[in-house]
């Protein structure tokens, strides 16, 4: 079973500069989430997709950062205009979901898009 | 709202040694918690899940437990060894529907 793939591995872009990250979760899992991870700290949530639909985008700066899933797939994150402190590790992860066991919500996770911003 | 804790921080130990590591929520109310292990530069590698009715789980040299009414999940390590360094991490499935992670403990096994 192919794991989380996920594109560009690493990023170097100004300040003010766009970017995008592209994620591909396991075949079949319905649920789809964004985190990102800033240097010695956990990861935080910033959107959380179940199949198309957006569950949870509480954390989302929302004047800077978009995100879509579409049709229920692959997932896109983009930060316009990035700014010095989104220099981050993004991570993307996918669990079914939507199951009635708790190992239906078991997350597993991509390799991460290292950013920095300059 | 849920807040992860996990202490220490850091934590270095020789090779062979059985070790703890910790992790505490603030909303027992929680449908299952999951362990982490994360290499420098690397995506996180899930080791553990356990479910609100289960007490613990194991896998090979990892046992993790978990008791609700204290708020705290622990992970213990047999015989550790040096390629069991690494950060741990543990997130808890609340009723927000989302996980919430702790900030980890960096794991250093010396040989």
């Amino acid at each position: 079973e192919a794991g989380v793939a996920q594109s560009p591995r690493y990023k170097i872009i100004e300040k003010r500069q766009s970017v995008a990250f592209w994620c591909n979760p396991i075949s079949g899992h319905a649920t789809l989430y964004w985190y990102q991870q800033i240097l010695g700290q956990g990861p935080k949530l910033l959107i959380q997709f179940q199949n198309n639909g957006v569950v949870d985008d509480s954390q989302l700066p929302k004047d800077r950062f978009s995100a879509e899933r579409l049709k229920g797939v692959d997932s896109t994150l983009k930060i316009q205009p990035a700014k010095l402190e989104d220099s981050a590790v993004y991570l993307c992860a996918s669990s079914q979901a939507g199951g009635f066991t708790a190992s239906s919500y078991e997350q597993y996770f991509g390799p991460g898009t290292r950013l920095t911003v300059t | 709202k849920q807040e992860v804790t996990q202490i220490p921080a850091a934590l270095s130990v020789p090779e062979g040694e059985n070790l703890v590591l910790n992790c505490s929520f603030t909303d027992s109310a929680i449908y299952n918690l999951q362990w982490f292990r994360q290499d420098p530069g690397k995506g996180l590698t899930s080791l553990l899940l356990i479910q609100s009715s289960q007490r613990e789980q194991t896998s090979g040299r990892l046992n993790a437990s978990l008791d609700k009414s204290s708020g705290r999940s622990t992970l213990y390590i047999a015989a550790s060894q040096p390629g069991d360094s690494a950060t741990y991490l543990c997130a808890a499935y609340s009723g927000t529907y989302k996980y919430i992670f702790g900030t980890g403990t960096r794991l250093k096994v010396l040989a």
